[in-house]
C-alpha cells in the first residue's frame, strides 16, 4: 500500500521553513525518507522505527507517530541545496517490502 | 564493490525485443529491490528480494516483466517483449535487511523503448 505524500510541491525562499506529510492506511514499522536530486538516485536521509521517535541532523528532521501512521519531515531554515524531491518510504508489519510515496517537489530559491 | 552498481546505464530498443538490466548490490547486503521511475513520477516497486525467501514480487506490472537473484547476490530484471511504456530509469537498491536499515541506491539504468 503506498503511501500518501502531501503538498506534492513546494517553493521555499531561502531560510523559511517547510513541512512535508507522509501517511499510511496500514500499520507502521518503519519510515524511511529520501532526498533525490534531479538525474540522480536517491539518497538515504533517515529512518525512523515504530516507538513514535523523532530524529533528526542539521536542520532536517522526522516525528514518527506510529498510532495516526503518520511522519512528517521538517526542514528549517531552508538552503538552495535543500531543493530536490523527497520521498517517504513505508514499511508495514509483517513480511511487506519497503513502498515509496509519489515525492514531494521542493524548491529554494534566493 | 563500493556501492551498488547498474549496467547497462542506457539501454535503448525496440519495441518488442526483450531487454535484461542487471543490478550488483553491495557485498554481504542481503535485501535487493527493483523501483522503476518514469519521467517526473515517484519510486514505483517491483521485487524485492530478502535471502533465501521467495521473492516479493507483487509489484509487477505484467508477467512480461522477471527477476532473478543468482546466489544471493548479482540481480537480473528482464523485460520481454518491450512496449514504450515500458520507458523508465529501473533503479536497484539493497540493505542489510528489510526494515529498519538504509537502503543504498545504485544509480539506475534508463531505458528508452523505441
Amino acid at each position: 500500500q503506498q503511501p500518501v505524500q502531501s503538498p506534492q510541491a513546494v517553493i521555499l525562499r531561502e531560510g523559511e521553513d517547510a513541512v512535508i506529510n507522509c501517511s499510511s492506511s496500514k500499520a507502521l514499522y518503519s519510515v524511511h525518507w529520501y532526498r533525490q536530486k534531479h538525474g540522480e538516485a536517491p539518497v538515504f536521509l533517515m529512518i525512523l522505527l515504530k516507538g513514535g521517535e523523532q530524529k533528526g541532523h542539521d536542520k532536517i528532521s522526522a516525528s514518527f507517530n506510529e498510532k495516526k501512521q503518520q511522519s512528517s519531515l521538517y526542514l528549517t531554515a531552508s538552503q538552495l541545496s535543500y531543493s530536490g524531491t523527497y520521498f517517504c518510504g513505508t514499511v508495514g508489519s509483517g513480511n511487506t517490502p519497503l513502498v515509496f510515496g509519489k515525492g514531494t517537489r521542493l524548491s529554494v530559491i534566493a | 564493490g563500493a556501492g551498488v552498481s547498474q549496467s547497462p546505464s542506457n539501454k535503448v530498443t525496440e519495441k518488442g525485443k526483450d531487454v535484461e538490466l542487471r543490478c550488483d548490490p553491495i557485498s554481504g547486503h542481503t535485501a535487493l529491490y527493483w523501483y522503476r521511475q518514469s519521467l517526473g513520477q515517484g519510486l514505483e516497486f517491483l521485487i524485492y528480494f530478502q535471502g533465501n525467501s521467495a521473492p516479493d514480487k507483487s509489484g509487477l506490472p505484467s508477467d512480461r516483466f522477471s527477476a532473478e537473484r543468482t546466489g544471493g547476490s548479482v540481480s537480473t530484471l528482464t523485460i520481454q517483449r518491450t512496449q514504450q511504456e515500458d520507458s523508465a530509469v529501473y533503479l536497484c537498491a539493497s540493505s542489510t535487511n528489510r526494515a529498519g536499515e538504509t537502503q543504498y541506491f545504485g544509480p539506475g539504468t534508463r531505458l528508452l523503448v523505441l
